[in-house]
């Protein structure tokens, strides 16, 4: 199975930052990679699929890069509604797994 | 505005069965793939499987094959998971989502595009 690694697992930041957060596959995924955000007690959100692919309805301040192993999300001007747990998945091969996550929290 | 809805929390004795359920509004329901998530106390989230209401198909990931059951009832929009003998390791909260293939240049993604809010299963004896 593909195994899907994030970095960092926390992340304390404040509001107006620019924050990275990494995911590296164990073998070459091209850009078969998604990400989401998750907030405890709601429905886990899409942001990106295919690596840079913008899912309709997110921020522009949200974006994607990345192929093969590495790849990253960044946020642009952190928002206080951004404050989440995001996660990468790999959609390549199956089972589709997912990275550990890394929480975004309040710096 | 499309939305899964989840059935509520259970809690339940170790060797208990259990039926969870994952009920579509809108359209498209019965002809989306619907996958199972598996989030475990304070860990990250595990993709169950996936099953097709409109002929109840199903796929398995191999560490789940075997120990749950995915099925639909088209007629009313519905997708289950299902255990026939729970175990203490079965805790976690379960989510179901929609899975939908994303077209970008002439290339087909996949991802899991709306989900529900999940449902809280507790095992203990």
């Amino acid at each position: 199975d593909i195994q899907m690694t994030q970095s960092p697992s926390s992340l304390p930041a404040s509001v107006g930052d620019r924050v990275t957060i990494t995911c590296r596959a164990s073998q070459n995924i091209n850009n078969y990679l998604n990400w989401y955000q998750h907030k405890p007690g709601t429905a886990p959100k899409l942001l990106i699929y295919a690596a840079s692919n913008l899912q309709t309805g997110v921020p522009s301040r949200f974006s994607g890069r990345g192929s093969g192993t590495d790849f990253t999300l960044t946020i642009n001007g952190l928002q206080p509604e951004d404050f989440a747990t995001y996660f990468c998945q790999q959609s390549f091969r199956p089972p589709p797994a997912f990275g550990q996550g890394t929480n975004v929290d309040v710096k | 505005e499309v939305e899964l809805e989840q059935s509520g929390a259970e809690m339940k004795e170790p060797g208990e069965s259990l039926r969870i359920s994952c009920k579509g509004s809108g359209d498209r329901f019965t002809t989306s793939w619907i996958a199972w998530v598996r989030q475990m106390p304070g860990k990250s989230l595990e993709w169950m499987g996936i099953v097709y209401p409109e002929d109840s198909d199903t796929k398995y990931s191999p560490s789940f094959q075997g120990r749950v059951t995915m099925s639909a009832d088209k007629s009313r929009n519905v997708a289950y998971l299902q255990w026939s003998s729970l175990r203490a390791s079965d805790t976690a909260i379960y989510y179901c989502a929609r899975h939908r293939q994303f077209l970008v240049g002439t290339m087909y993604y996949d991802a899991l595009d709306l989900w529900g809010r999940g449902t809280v299963v507790i095992v203990s004896a």
